[in-house]
């Protein structure tokens, strides 16, 4: 089964400054996608970017981008110029290209932006 | 932005209880899906939905447990009779096409609380 896995549980960054985030996952498929979502206080889940397994090229959404090593089996999301707003928990997920199409989480990491 | 959006924001109930859990996803959207999140932990799959009957569904998804599209425009998760351990943040999300690149829309949630 499909594991993923965010080994911090919190993130703080200074406001305008930059901040990965990891993930890394384990499957022994070839071909999957990856996310990432926010979830603001909110609460509601809202993609911020995804990642096509067989793409080599990292994905870019205007202040995040990420960093996926596909040998190392690792997802990272990088924000950019860090704001206010970004303040919230990022999930990473996994979705299989076969078959069952659900999608499988991290457990989340909060990022906090400090004035 | 269509929005995918959850009813009740809190549920408590009583052990035991017959509860239901309410969504409307975005009008065009064809497949369904719940989640859930027991505080602290991973958010977890339960159940896929497309053309009126469920297209795959994880462990957790028993038979105390089952959906429903009453009509047009509404998505329902129910428990038959609940235990303390489905208290949990519940999730709705919907995707307009299949295919593990898509997207999937999610509500805000549903907090059930057991008693």
């Amino acid at each position: 089964a499909q594991t993923v896995t965010q080994s911090q549980p919190e993130m703080s960054v200074q406001e305008a400054e930059t901040v990965t985030l990891s993930c890394t996952y384990d499957t022994s498929e070839s071909d999957y996608y990856l996310f990432w979502y926010k979830q603001p206080p909110s609460r509601q889940m809202i993609l911020v970017i995804r990642q096509e397994a067989y793409k080599q090229q990292n994905a870019t959404e205007n202040r995040f981008s990420v960093n996926f090593q596909k040998a190392a089996k690792s997802f990272s999301l990088k924000i950019s110029d860090s704001q206010l707003g970004d303040a919230a928990m990022y999930f990473c997920a996994y979705r299989s290209a076969y078959g069952n199409n659900d999608m499988r989480f991290g457990a989340g990491t909060r990022l906090t932006v400090k004035p | 932005e269509p929005e995918v959006t959850q009813t009740p924001s809190h549920q408590v109930t009583q052990m035991g209880q017959e509860v239901i859990l309410r969504c409307v996803p975005i009008s065009n959207h064809l497949y369904f899906y719940w989640y859930r999140q027991i505080l602290g932990q991973k958010v977890e799959f339960l159940v896929s939905f497309y053309n009126n009957e469920i297209s795959e569904k994880s462990e957790i998804f028993d038979d105390q447990f089952s959906v429903e599209r009453p009509d047009g425009s509404n998505f329902t998760l129910k428990i038959r009779s609940t235990k303390l351990e489905d208290s949990a943040m519940y999730f709705c999300a919907s995707s307009d096409r299949t295919g593990a690149n898509q997207p999937q829309h999610f509500g805000d949630g549903t907090r059930l609380s057991i008693l």
